[in-house]
């Protein structure tokens, strides 16, 4: 069964660049997440999309913004990294079944590392 | 969304069933409890949910109380790919469907 991409897998870059993260959800489905875990930590949650739209949104720093494609792929755009941005990048994607029950299918997640 | 609380570490041997549980005393009609886990540094895997009766599919089952006050999460054979952290989850219905992972219970299998 097809399951969520995510890309790159790993990421490295300096403190003040800019990093943009890619996610393809599994078909047919028309929410994504993004989910960010530090070292130790329990995954948090950043921001969502439905159908294209931001449906819900976290502690996302300003420096970071999302959107959703027409087909349904998500990017996570990082700018002004900072060492604290360091971390597990997930996405998740799922189907909504118009009774606000969802089943998140995670992506691998891209691993970034601010130097 | 009601908070949940569950034990930091449990140990399981393997081919036995690992009962996991967990509190939401706070827990209201139109909520669901969620069980995820994430196997070390892979993206979280969602197990199963339920609102008020019991359920069971091909990796778990899941027992929530008549008060809906806490769950728990059945491994019936847990073998080592089983050793994970374990999130209990609660959330409404009609939200956007968002997880706010807490602590989490650390799942030992061990031979």
């Amino acid at each position: 069964a097809a399951g969520v991409i995510q890309s790159p897998r790993h990421l490295i870059k300096e403190k003040r660049e800019t990093a943009t993260l890619k996610c393809y959800p599994i078909p047919r489905h028309d929410t994504v997440y993004w989910y960010q875990q530090g070292p130790g930590q329990d995954p948090q949650f950043l921001i969502s999309f439905y159908e294209k739209m931001q449906s819900d949104k976290g502690s996302i720093p300003d420096r970071f913004s999302a959107q959703q494609f027409s087909d349904y792929h998500s990017e996570l755009n990082m700018s002004s990294l900072e060492l604290g941005d360091s971390a597990l990048y997930f996405c998740a994607s799922s189907a909504n079944s118009g009774q606000g029950v969802y089943e998140q299918y995670f992506g691998p997640g891209t691993r970034l590392t601010v130097t | 969304d009601a908070k949940t609380t569950q034990p930091p570490s449990m140990d399981c041997a393997e081919g036995r069933a690992a009962n996991l549980p967990c509190n939401h005393s706070t827990i209201s009609g139109n909520e669901y409890v969620y069980w995820y886990r994430q196997i070390h540094s892979q993206g979280p895997q969602y197990i199963i949910h339920g609102l008020k009766n019991n359920e069971t599919n091909e990796m778990a089952s899941l027992i929530i109380t008549e008060d809906r006050k806490s769950s728990t999460l059945i491994l019936p054979h847990a073998t080592l790919r089983d050793t994970a952290v374990y999130y209990c989850i609660v959330s409404r219905s009609g939200n956007t469907g968002k997880l706010i992972f807490g602590q989490g219970t650390t799942l030992q299998v061990k031979p």
